[in-house]
């Protein structure tokens, strides 16, 4: 299994500042076939199923605000939250897809400072 | 637009089979050609992928569940269920059903989420 490990465990940022969590695969989850990272991140607010926010490491899901970025390649990824708003309180997955069984980071608790 | 309700008993006895159904609407299982997915979460926990299926039936299982796991599609009904037995309390979770997000792909991302049921194991 590819074990998917973020860092750190929670963050608090102040609002309007840059938050920065990371992500790193046992592994690398990329397929040199196609150059792509089989890398994507959730964000989860209380009593809400994950919702997608980037794909492919670094494409962002239709309506997710380009605030929300992601980077990185092989095994060492990073999501970014460029200005945050309060609304962006929630714990944040990482999660491969490279291979089965397709398995997650433990999560990253995002609260404002 | 598409939706995903999951349902099933909120409380099971340990050593019994957990059943839950996850119902699509707003589009078709069959016709489209999408992987669907079971993924729990434990109270206060992260999240586990536990199995996926494609409408014809072709499943894949987390190696860690696979023996107690059955998934299985009711292209009829527009549902996909799960199977989980001999259940303890360590699989007391939230019970999530998805779709992954490309064509064909039997590993992605998932784009589209249930709300979710909480399923507690207990005498």
């Amino acid at each position: 299994d590819i074990v998917m490990t973020q860092s750190p465990d929670s963050l608090a940022v102040s609002l309007g500042e840059r938050a920065t969590i990371n992500c790193k695969s046992s592994q690398s989850v990329l397929y040199n076939s196609n150059n792509k990272n089989y890398l994507a991140w959730y964000q989860q607010k209380p009593g809400q199923p994950p919702n997608l926010l980037i794909y492919w490491a670094s494409t962002r899901e239709s309506g997710v605000p380009d605030r929300f970025s992601g980077s990185g390649s092989g095994t060492d990824f990073t999501l970014t939250i460029s200005s945050l708003q309060a609304e962006d309180v929630a714990v944040y997955y990482c999660q491969q897809y490279y291979s089965t069984p397709i398995t997650f980071g433990q999560g990253t608790r995002l609260e404002i400072k | 637009q598409l939706q995903l309700q999951e349902s099933g008993p909120g409380l099971v006895r340990p050593s019994e089979t957990l059943s839950l159904t996850c119902t699509v609407s707003g589009g078709s299982i069959s016709s489209s050609s999408y992987y669907w997915g079971w993924i729990r979460q434990p109270p206060g926990k992260g999240l586990e992928w536990i199995g996926s299926i494609y409408y014809s039936g072709t499943t894949y299982y987390n190696p860690s569940l696979k023996s107690l796991v059955t998934i299985s599609v009711d292209t009829s009904k527009n549902q996909f269920s799960l199977n989980l037995s001999s259940v303890t309390a360590a699989d007391t979770a939230m019970y999530y059903c998805a779709r992954l997000r490309t064509l064909f792909s039997p590993t992605d991302a998932f784009d589209i989420w249930g709300q979710g049921t909480m399923v507690t194991v207990s005498s």
